[in-house]
């Protein structure tokens, strides 16, 4: 089992929706959890960095945290043809040690 | 330049070359990381640099990979004898702080095919 899963997809939404993308991981000590934005032959950028539980919310973003469960969200709101990348999720504990990324799931958002 | 360069952006090989992939940091950073992006995956940890040492090479995945960062700035990552299932995007990545993790950039990856 990966430290971090992550449904591939594809997933394909219309312009307009809110869309879930999920991850879950297994290692407990993970206290740092982010999720990336990949456009085609693109490096991966940052779109939420969030510490231990709870929400944060940027524009039309929102990731979300459940230690207890070990399961880690991002939503978008109001969904653009801009959005349309592969969204990734990673964490780590801290300190020095790497990221972990998920598979990355692919968005598509049709016009 | 702003932001992570790589170079060069793809490289194709023949299966037992070698290659040197090259990855020029955001100016000031001192913590330098290199990934490998197999196709329809995630970027896996390769390397990590904090200056001129390699502070954590647990995710090479054998002993034909190699990287160098001499200046504590520009790092080279080397491939010995390449493989077919080499073949894959590596990506570099450079942060100020090992632990700011909201501020490590990347840059647009070397796609490596290996013939």
């Amino acid at each position: 089992q990966k430290e971090v899963e992550q449904d591939p997809g594809p997933l394909s939404v219309p312009e307009g929706a809110i869309v879930s993308l999920n991850c879950t991981y297994s290692n407990s000590a993970f206290q740092y959890f982010m999720w990336y934005r990949q456009y085609s032959r693109k490096g991966p950028e940052l779109l939420m960095y969030t510490y231990s539980s709870g929400n944060k919310e940027d524009g039309r973003f929102t990731a979300q945290v459940d230690k207890s469960s070990k399961y880690i969200s991002l939503f978008i709101r109001d969904s653009q043809p801009s959005d349309s990348a592969t969204y990734l999720c990673a964490s780590t504990d801290g300190g020095n040690t790497p990221l972990v990324f998920g598979k990355g799931t692919r968005l598509s958002v049709i016009a | 330049g702003a932001g992570v360069s790589q170079t060069p952006s793809n490289k194709v090989t023949e299966k037992g070359k070698y290659v040197e992939l090259r990855c020029d940091p955001i100016s000031g950073h001192t913590a330098l990381y290199w990934y490998r992006q197999s196709l329809g995956q995630g970027p896996e940890f390769l390397i990590y640099f904090q200056g001129t040492g390699a502070a954590d090479d647990s995710g090479l995945p054998n002993d034909r990979f190699f990287a160098v960062r001499p200046e504590g700035s520009v790092s080279t990552l080397k491939i010995q004898r390449t493989e077919r299932g080499d073949s894959a995007v590596y990506l570099c990545a450079s942060s100020s702080d090992p632990t700011a993790y909201n501020e490590q950039f990347f840059g647009p990856g070397t796609r490596l095919t290996v013939l």
